[in-house]
């Protein structure tokens, strides 16, 4: 069965600190790989989407940045962050591109405070 | 562009109490729907889906018919427990849109004994 793999769950960083949060995904080959961040009793926002190894498209400009050096690897990362990057980071994959029937599949989130 | 538009929350109902959380879309092409669930601290799990006009998605005593007529996938649940609670998420995916998921703004339910 597929699983996904979020980490860290929470993380308080100061801000200018750099960021690196790390998703992977077990069970599937060449999944469509997502970063959405939630704000405090708001909606999802999607922040990255991947369709294979080093594609990566940008949703929201910010100071976010993602990468995919693996195929089932994804990476959100900052060089500073600001304090409104706090909030919870959700990573997720889906079957395939052409596949829109098949539903997201989510990790459990990362907590991230920055003070 | 695609949307989704769900009923504003809070919703608070006492146990075994009868549940509706509307859901509208707009969608160019031809959209599978889903309902996701969000438990306190962790992400989001598919609830029930459906993927053509007229199927009905269930699970766990909840169901959604995908009205094409009215762009609706309303929520329902005959009789709602504690365990409940939690924050529900309306989505579509579409042939469109490079097949990224839309999402509601979530609605949250508190279900009291």
């Amino acid at each position: 069965s597929q699983t996904i793999h979020q980490w860290p769950a929470t993380l308080v960083q100061p801000v200018g600190s750099p960021l690196s949060l790390e998703c992977t995904v077990e069970g599937t080959s060449n999944p469509n790989l997502y970063w959405y961040r939630q704000a405090a009793g708001r909606g999802l926002q999607l922040l990255f989407y991947s369709v294979g190894i080093g594609q990566i498209s940008s949703e929201v400009p910010q100071n976010l940045s993602a990468s995919r050096p693996q195929d089932r690897q994804f990476i959100l990362s900052s060089k500073k962050l600001l304090l409104s990057d706090s909030g919870f980071y959700l990573c997720a994959w889906s079957v395939g591109q052409s596949s829109y029937n098949s539903p997201l599949h989510f990790g459990n989130g990362t907590r991230l405070t920055v003070t | 562009g695609n949307s989704v538009t769900q009923m504003e929350g809070p919703v608070t109902l006492s146990e075994e109490a009868f549940l509706t959380i509307n859901c509208t879309y707009t969608a160019t092409g031809y959209p599978s729907l889903f309902w996701y669930v969000q438990y306190p601290g962790e992400g989001l799990q598919l609830l029930l889906k459906a993927t053509k006009a007229d199927d009905k998605g269930s699970n766990k005593g909840f169901e959604a018919t995908y009205r094409k007529e009215t762009t609706s996938f309303h929520l329902e649940k005959g009789s709602v427990q504690v365990s409940d609670s939690a924050v529900y998420f309306c989505a579509l995916r579409a042939n469109t849109n490079a097949g990224k998921s839309t999402f509601g703004d979530g609605t949250t339910l508190t279900v009291k004994p």
